[in-house]
């Protein structure tokens, strides 16, 4: 069965430093990878996906099949960025069966 | 466009009791799924309709059921209820047709059961 792993409960940086945050996944097939966000009183909300391979609100993500890792990645924290950060994997064919991990809650300190 | 609605925002009842829960998805989507969130378990798939079919579904016990009706709206049953049940639901659509996994999720209905 799937499963991603994120190591860390929080992590906290403060503003301006480069934040990681880190995301493993256990699939034997080609999987598609995600990352949710979820900011205080919202709802939550898909920020990439690897397919996309896109720079969202500064976020990269890279899917590393070697090390089964989709690690989020931004250069500069903002104070904006503080919140909940959910990995997730869906299988091809799955649907929208995605497994989540449990989340990382990002903290960005003046 | 609206986003995802659902119906009650919060509820309370007592174990045995059944309860039914209601998301109206974005218009135009077709995919519903249901994730049942939990401080211990986190975020877990309850299933997925697509075309009033259930397409996909979680490992979770029969006491957990679910619909789909022509308009896209979709409703989840609990039925005898467990002090376990005790969590957020959270409802989510998506267009599908070659975006599987591009979830956007409603604000959830949070049950406790007493």
């Amino acid at each position: 069965a799937q499963r991603v792993t994120q190591p860390e409960k929080l992590l906290s940086v403060f503003k301006g430093a480069p934040v990681e945050l880190k995301c493993n996944y256990s699939y034997s097939g080609s999987p598609e990878l995600f990352w949710y966000v979820q900011y205080s009183r919202q709802r939550l909300q898909l920020l990439l996906r690897h397919i996309s391979r896109e720079s969202i609100k500064g976020f990269t993500a890279d899917l590393n099949k070697g090390e089964t890792s989709f690690h989020l990645k931004k250069p500069f924290a903002q104070e904006e960025d503080s919140a909940m950060y959910y990995c997730a994997l869906v299988f091809t064919g799955g649907g929208n069966k995605l497994t989540f991990g449990t989340g990382t809650q990002l903290k960005v300190e003046l | 466009k609206a986003g995802v609605t659902q119906t009650p925002r919060y509820l309370i009842k007592t174990r045995g009791q059944q309860v039914t829960l209601s998301c109206s998805p974005i218009s135009g989507h077709r995919s519903v799924s249901w994730y049942q969130q939990t401080p211990g378990q986190g975020l877990q798939f309850l299933f997925e309709y697509f075309s009033e079919t259930q397409r996909n579904k979680g490992n979770f016990p029969g006491r957990f059921s679910g619909r789909q009706f022509s308009n896209s709206r979709s409703e989840m049953n609990v039925s005898t209820l467990e002090l376990g049940d005790s969590a957020l639901y959270l409802c989510a659509s998506s267009f599908r047709q070659g975006r599987d996994g591009e979830l956007f999720f409603g604000e959830g209905s949070r049950l406790t059961v007493l």
